[in-house]
């Protein structure tokens, strides 16, 4: 099976910088996904880390370390928009359909 | 980006009963899933919807309790049968694209609550 472990909650300041840990167990590791979920809305897709290193994307980046079974979301000069719950989801095996974790949400408060 | 649609977006319904969710997207793909989210909890995988063909469940889900439908590329049914208050829930479609990077697209969810 796998097993994957993230923070319940967060709180930052506007205008900060927060990183969010994700790490997992698994068997035949493929990649690791970030999902952005704002209240009452569908997830929607932030980054797909399938090697080792920080892949940057605007204010968000994501890092990867296949060897320690880790990952993380660090998002800069937070905006009030950006409190939402962040998924931490992985692919392992034969399949690309991602398992996800529990999520963190992330409060930015002013 | 897809456009992902769902009905109803949200419905309160009486034990016993069963309710049918249905999921459009605004052009044809292969993959499209069927994921559960409870309250405070992770997104589930209940099944992928295999055109032409039964879905396949994951473990812990069963055909009876949760038939799919997947007559075309652009359209699914999930139904929830016989339901009881613990099926009370977020049920979400995904879909995945062709040629993209495996990243899945979600509707915007329908809110399910049985009493």
């Amino acid at each position: 099976g796998q097993n994957i472990d993230q923070p319940t909650e967060m709180t930052a300041t506007e205008g900060a910088i927060v990183q969010i840990n994700c790490t997992y167990q698994t068997s035949g590791f493929n990649g690791l996904f970030w999902y952005q979920q704002h209240a009452g809305e569908a997830p929607t897709f932030l980054s797909y880390n399938v090697l080792d290193g920080l892949e940057e994307k605007g204010r968000f980046s994501s890092f990867l370390s296949r060897s320690k079974g880790y990952s993380y979301l660090l998002l800069k000069e937070l905006q009030m928009k950006d409190s939402a719950s962040y998924l931490c989801a992985v692919t392992s095996g034969g399949s690309y359909i991602p398992t996800f974790g529990r999520g963190t949400s992330l409060i930015v408060h002013p | 980006s897809a456009v992902i649609s769902q009905k109803p977006s949200r419905d309160i319904c009486q034990r016993g009963t069963s309710l049918t969710i249905q999921c459009q997207v605004d052009s044809q793909v292969t993959m499209m899933f069927w994921y559960r989210q409870q309250p405070g909890q992770s997104l589930t995988l209940i099944a992928t919807a295999n055109q032409g063909s039964e879905a396949t469940y994951e473990s812990g889900f069963v055909i009876d309790k949760f038939p799919i439908s997947r007559p075309n590329l652009t359209f699914s049914t999930l139904t929830v049968s016989n339901m009881s208050p613990e099926d009370s829930s977020i049920y979400l479609c995904s879909v995945e694209y062709p040629g993209t990077q495996y990243e899945q697209y979600f509707g915007p969810g329908t809110r399910l609550t049985v009493t």
